[in-house]
């Protein structure tokens, strides 16, 4: 079955510590996109990628970082920069004017 | 900020109940779509809405489009103890390389 598999499901990041969140999609979609979730509140964007090689920030892209090497794969990094880094994060896809994928989640939580 | 805002953002129902949200945005949009989420999981897509549609149907769900007032409405028929979720409206603004904005949602319980 086709679909977005993001992991860990659960990730613990120490102070001054960089974690990489996988995000991988076997859809053949272009369009990638990283969100964040806040207990109560919606999703805010990240960054999102329309193709291979080349990605966007988002609105709230301060201490994070992407990469998109292939088309299936669309990592995010939380840097130490991030001073606030406990939130659930979700990797969406979508190849146009129809509704995204979304994956099952990572929850990040800072120790 | 955020280009959707949700109303109710809770609303409690018991089965067999319709339960209605609205959504009202600020920019001009090319969709607008509606998102379940169960706690804790993935958003899953339920319906997309162009800008030149009027109202849009999908088993149990009706939702409606009024671009002159930039608000939607969600309405789930017959609601069951399934139902309960988080519902979120999301618009993709035009000329925004179909980048997603999501409001802060509504929390529909379902009794049974």
């Amino acid at each position: 079955d086709g679909g977005i598999t993001q992991s860990p499901k659960y990730l613990f990041r120490k102070e001054g510590q960089n974690v990489t969140l996988s995000c991988e999609q076997n859809l053949n979609h272009d369009a990638m996109y990283w969100y964040r979730q806040d207990p109560g509140q919606g999703l805010r964007l990240i960054y999102y990628s329309q193709i291979v090689n080349d990605f966007q920030k988002g609105d709230i892209a301060e201490g994070y970082s992407v990469s998109r090497e292939k088309k299936e794969s669309f990592p995010l990094t939380v840097t130490s920069a991030q001073k606030n880094p406990t939130a659930f994060y979700l990797c969406a896809s979508t190849n146009g004017d129809y509704g995204y994928t979304f994956g099952s989640g990572t929850r990040l939580t800072v120790v | 900020s955020q280009q959707g805002e949700e109303d109710p953002q809770a609303l409690s129902i018991q089965e067999g109940e319709n339960a209605t949200m609205n959504c009202s945005y600020k920019t001009s949009i090319n969709n607008l779509q509606w998102y379940r989420q169960n706690s804790g999981r993935g958003l899953v897509h339920l319906i997309l809405i162009r800008s030149n549609e009027r109202e849009k149907h999908s088993g149990r769900l009706r939702v409606t489009l009024d671009t002159s007032k930039k608000s939607s409405s969600l309405l789930i028929t017959a609601s069951r103890a399934a139902d309960t979720a988080s519902y979120f409206c999301a618009t993709v603004i035009t000329d925004s390389w179909g980048k997603l904005q999501f409001g802060a949602g509504t929390q529909v319980v379902v009794t049974p």
